[in-house]
């Protein structure tokens, strides 16, 4: 059984462009996650979603900063006109749907932004 | 979900036990322990959860006082692959599963 797929691994933007990561779950995971990493820092959560569902955004910047997940395919977070404030390790993360309590998550290798 | 507080870091002889201490003293009843770990710029890794009974895999063991306050993740015979950033967190049995990371415990693990 596969992990958690995320490419590309890395990506150079320059400032002002658009920034596409995707995000693989594992076989049968219908949770995905998006947590953020700057430099030097913690990591931060971004998003969970559902398949077809954004639950919880809560921590995704107001403006530039989308996600989602579809029927088919990968989740996508797309970042436009990036600024160097971006730059950071993005991780997605996938757990399985579950009746109640929760699950662990597990995560992807990341990619890592860099804004030029 | 309960915050949680880790030494900042914390040193171990290779082959020895790995002891990481988490107080989370306000934790509720319905709130797991939840342990990951992030190697040097990997994505962080799921060790261990529990409720209240200690657990035990193939990684490590989880030590939850009686009263909940605080646990303790022991690695057994640490390995210098060991050596990473532990997290303890303290999870919500709802809905909403997001994970709200503190700044750990940087375990180095010594030849």
């Amino acid at each position: 059984n596969a992990g958690v797929m995320q490419n590309p691994r890395h990506l150079v933007r320059r400032r002002g462009q658009e920034a596409r990561l995707r995000c693989s779950p594992m076989k049968g995971h219908s949770h995905v996650y998006w947590y953020r990493q700057l430099p030097e820092e913690g990591l931060k959560f971004m998003v969970y979603l559902q398949k077809e569902n954004i639950i919880d955004e809560s921590g995704m910047p107001k403006e530039r900063f989308s996600a989602e997940f579809p029927k088919e395919g990968p989740s996508i977070l797309r970042i436009q006109q990036v600024v160097r404030g971006d730059s950071a390790a993005y991780f997605c993360a996938s757990s399985p749907p579950s009746a109640g309590g929760v699950h662990e998550q597990y995560f992807g290798p990341g990619t890592r932004l860099t804004v030029t | 979900d309960a915050k949680t507080t880790q030494p900042p870091s914390m040193d171990c002889a290779e082959g020895r036990a790995a002891n990481l201490p988490c107080n989370h003293s306000t934790i509720s009843g319905n709130e797991y322990v939840y342990w990951y770990r992030q190697i040097h710029s990997q994505g962080p890794q799921y060790i261990i959860h529990g409720l209240k009974n200690n657990e035990t895999n193939e990684m490590a063991s989880l030590i939850i006082t009686e009263d909940r306050k605080s646990s303790t993740l022991i690695l057994p015979h640490a390995t210098l692959r060991d050596t990473a950033v532990y997290y303890c967190i303290a999870l919500n049995a709802g809905n909403n599963r997001k994970l709200i990371w503190g700044l750990g415990t940087s375990l180095a693990v010594n030849p």
